[in-house]
Order: structure tokens, then C-alpha cells, then sequence
């Protein structure tokens, strides 16, 4: 069974500009998870979707940060403009449903804000 | 909303000795605490959980203990070995459909040879 696929693995761009995540869950899981990780910390969940629908976004700094996960399969994370402090590995995680607790994580994308 | 706290920050014993991490929530709804290695460019991945209707739970090498009066639970790994060098997350999930993990900081754990 393929594992959550994330893309790119690294990212350095410059502050103000804009930066966009990719994130394919494994196969037939519903529940999708955004996180943001900083060095040191434990990851902050960001964004949770299911199937196409978000669940919570409460967290999400909605004033530069966007998701979208229209198909109910892969989702786009978004961060437009960036700032230094969004420098992150930022982790895609996913359950087979709602209910589920087990939570399957991807490899994560390091940006640095330069 | 739910606070994990997790000690220590970091961790050295030697081949062959026992680990622990201890990590405390703040609410007592939880019901879900699972424990999570993380290597280094790796995702995070499940290694043991526990719910709170079971006071322990042993697999191999690892056994996770739970305390829900004085709202606690502990990551336990005996016959420490080089490869169970990572950093170490728990969480708590609150009951209910959203399943939402709330993480401890971490603990780097070394295993010396």
C-alpha cells in the first residue's frame, strides 16, 4: 500500500512571495489533514477535511493561508504571501474515515523563508 | 482546548537500558493518546496507543501506561537499541467524530552504543 505522497520535499522562496504544497493521501482514506511543524515543536493541525468538505479550519491563519481539496483526493496547501515565521515542515496526514484514529503522515515539505 | 505537555525535551541511554517520556493533558474528555517516532526528514508514524478504558498496553518492546485521575500517560521502551534513536511525539484526541490530535513538543531520545 502507497504511503501519503507530498510535494515538493523542500522549498526556499523569499518573504511576500507565494508558495503552494501538494498532498495525495493513500488510497480511499476520506479524512485529510494539513499540519504545520516548526523545529522543535510538535505538529499544529492547520486545516482537516472530509472528503471534499472541511471539518475544521479554525486554526488555519485564513489572511495568507488557503486549502482546497476539491476532488476529495489530493489537496493544495497555500500560503500567499509568505513570512519568515511560516518557515515550517508542513506534514499531510490521513485516516481511512472520520472515526478513525490511527492517522497516516507524509514525508512533509521543508520551506525555509528567506 | 487540549494542552500535552511532554518531558524531557531530550533523552540519552545507553544500549540496552529502558526509556521513558512522560506526557500530561489538561483535558479529561480525552480519550484517545497515542505515541509517535519521528525520524529525521520522515513523517511522523504510529508505534503504540492506548485508550482510556485500558490502563496499559505492551507491544514487544514498548508498553504505554495511562493514568487518568491524575490525567498522565508514559511511553516505556526496554532493551533500548541504535535504531529507536528519533524524536518521540505523544498526542490526545478528545472523544467525538473529529479525531483531532493535540501533540506534545517532542523528546529527542539517543541510544548510546
Amino acid at each position: 500500500e502507497a504511503g501519503v505522497a507530498q510535494s515538493p520535499r523542500y522549498k526556499i522562496i523569499e518573504k511576500r512571495q507565494s508558495v503552494a504544497f501538494w498532498c495525495n493521501p493513500i488510497s480511499g482514506h476520506a479524512t485529510l489533514y494539513w499540519y504545520q511543524q516548526i523545529l522543535g515543536q510538535g505538529p499544529k493541525l492547520l486545516i482537516q477535511f472530509q472528503n471534499n468538505g472541511v471539518v475544521d479550519d479554525s486554526q488555519l491563519p485564513k489572511d495568507r493561508f488557503s486549502a482546497e481539496r476539491l476532488k476529495g483526493v489530493d489537496s493544495t496547501l497555500k500560503i500567499q504571501p509568505a513570512k519568515l515565521e511560516d518557515s515550517a515542515v508542513y506534514l499531510c496526514a490521513s485516516t481511512l474515515r472520520l472515526e478513525n484514529n490511527e492517522q497516516f503522515f507524509g514525508p512533509g515539505t521543508r520551506l525555509t523563508v528567506l | 482546548g487540549e494542552n500535552v505537555e511532554q518531558h524531557p525535551s531530550t533523552l540519552s541511554v545507553q544500549e540496552g537500558d529502558s526509556a521513558v517520556i512522560k506526557c500530561t493533558y489538561s483535558d479529561s474528555a480525552s480519550n484517545y493518546f497515542p505515541w509517535y517516532k519521528q525520524e529525521l526528514g520522515k513523517g511522523p508514524q504510529l508505534i503504540i496507543d492506548i485508550r482510556s478504558n485500558v490502563g496499559e498496553k505492551k507491544d514487544q518492546r514498548i508498553a504505554v501506561t495511562l493514568n487518568k485521575t491524575a490525567k498522565h500517560f508514559s511511553l516505556h521502551i526496554t532493551e533500548t537499541q541504535p535504531e529507536d534513536s528519533a524524536v518521540y511525539f505523544c498526542a490526545a484526541s478528545l472523544s467525538g467524530s473529529a479525531r483531532q490530535l493535540t501533540f506534545g513538543s517532542g523528546t529527542q531520545l539517543t541510544v548510546l552504543p
